[in-house]
């Protein structure tokens, strides 16, 4: 069973295209992410959502814009992709508070290759 | 925001070497948690760790949160654990992980 799950896995596209990425998780988690890293394999926060709400949107251009339809799904639109979008881009869920227990659980990544 | 400092930035051991990795952060945290990413790329979580000590198996880690720093001990290390690792904290309220620049390791037969 997988826990968290990304489509695609790879996608390669050219510049000014829009894309997106779909983010599953079966883990019964209240909150998921969407985390960035980039060739030098820093990875950093995109975006969070609670119970479908954004709770954290960190300073990302307005190309992107994640979705959350319901808990387990969290989406993310990338409008007029640019080169330096290149990156593997990694969901992520936790439990909801208050389980003593934080633990993020990562999907397998998607590589972005923007061209 | 958060600072997240680990050392040492590389590592190459001989196989069956132990190896202890640091982490220090610039403010207090209170969701500490460490990450293997394997040469495929997964990053598996290894320990939810805010403070005290825990093991599993071979690894285990350590935090010291009025010192706001963790370690992570591997001993008898093997070649599938080459990667890199990766500490990350954060609080309660944002929920979101703050990553250190990881320690690239590399065990070698």
């Amino acid at each position: 069973d997988t826990a968290v799950s990304q489509t695609p896995k790879y996608l390669v596209t050219q510049m000014g295209n829009d894309k997106s990425i779909k983010c599953e998780q079966n883990l019964g988690h209240d909150t998921m992410y969407w985390y960035k890293q980039d060739s030098k394999k820093f990875l950093k926060i995109m975006f969070s959502y609670n119970n479908k709400e954004l709770i954290i949107n960190e300073t990302v251009p307005n190309r992107f814009s994640p979705k959350s339809p319901d808990k387990a799904h969290l989406n993310l639109h990338i409008n007029s992709l640019e080169l330096g979008d290149s990156a593997v881009y990694f969901c992520a869920s936790s439990p909801p508070l208050g389980t003593h227990r934080e633990t993020q659980y990562f999907g397998p990544g998607t590589r972005l290759l923007v061209l | 925001g958060i600072q997240v400092e680990q050392s040492p930035p590389d590592l190459i051991l001989q196989e069956g070497a132990n190896s202890t990795l640091r982490c220090n952060f610039s403010d207090s945290v209170n969701n500490l948690q460490w990450f293997h990413q394997n040469p495929w790329g997964q990053l598996i979580n290894l320990f939810y760790i805010p403070s005290g000590t825990k093991q599993n198996g071979r690894l285990s880690a350590t935090t010291v949160a009025t010192e706001r720093y963790s370690l992570l001990y591997i001993s008898s290390s093997q070649t599938t654990d080459s990667g890199v690792y990766f500490c990350a904290g954060g609080n309660t309220g944002r929920r979101a992980l703050t990553f250190g620049s990881g320690t690239r390791l590399q065990v070698q037969p």
